[in-house]
């Protein structure tokens, strides 16, 4: 079975600091995982995932994250963190050798972000 | 390019009534799925396809029936609706494939009393 843990339900940062979001995980085989966010009232919206090669993976808005497969998490990550990135965002994994026909996916519960100004 | 629509954005049903939500997506995506979120809870998975005619239930289907005539469209079903459905749904849909990623519809806020 895959699972993904989000161990903190809130984070608080200043803006321009430097903002971590953390996500461990759990799978069988080799994990493809992904990083969603989601605006108040709206739905989910994608913004990187890792699936292999290099373990420090860019994506949308100035995000990023990296993979440590030693200590299974894949920490989201932004070098200056703005007021408008104040949303929720959520882990999600999927297992490489998963036998399901699907591309179903795990999704932690989601850590809220507060930046303020 | 409208992506992923879903329909209504909101609605409210007595205990015991139906209703189908709406689901459609324009980019030709075999795989759709429908997901529940409960308030500061991630998102649960009801049921999903691969295909056009191809269903599958995920990890809460109970309460719940889908189908799939076509690739566009994945309408959710909820039959004798319970206190316990209150929720807000998501459909998604992505490209064949467990490396791609999801695409999400707005939502659709529901409530039961």
């Amino acid at each position: 079975a895959q699972s993904v843990a989000q161990p903190e339900d809130q984070v608080n940062v200043a803006e321009g600091n430097p903002l971590t979001v953390k996500c461990t995980y759990s799978v069988s085989g080799n994990p493809y995982l992904f990083w969603y966010v989601q605006y108040p009232n709206r739905g989910l919206q994608f913004l990187l995932k890792y699936i292999t090669g290099d373990n420090l993976v860019k994506g949308s808005y100035g995000f990023e994250a990296e993979f440590n497969k030693s200590q299974t998490s894949f920490h989201l990550k932004k070098p200056s963190a703005l007021v408008s990135d104040s949303a929720l965002y959520f882990c999600a994994v999927r297992d490489e050798e998963g036998d399901n026909a699907g591309n179903m996916l795990t999704f932690g519960g989601g850590t809220r972000l507060m930046v303020k100004p | 390019n409208a992506g992923v629509t879903q329909t209504p954005k909101f609605r409210i049903l007595k205990i015991g009534q139906s209703m189908t939500l709406q689901c459609t997506q324009d980019m030709n995506h075999n795989y759709m799925y429908w997901y529940r979120q409960d308030p500061g809870m991630g998102l649960k998975l009801i049921y999903y396809s691969v295909g056009a005619g191809i269903t599958d239930k995920g990890e809460v289907p109970n309460g719940y029936n889908v189908s799939r005539s076509t690739t566009e469209d994945f309408p959710l079903r909820l039959e004798l609706a319970a206190p316990s459905q209150t929720s807000v749904y998501f459909c998604a849909s992505s490209m064949t494939g467990a490396s791609y990623e999801q695409y999400f519809g707005p939502g659709t806020r529901l409530t039961v009393t």
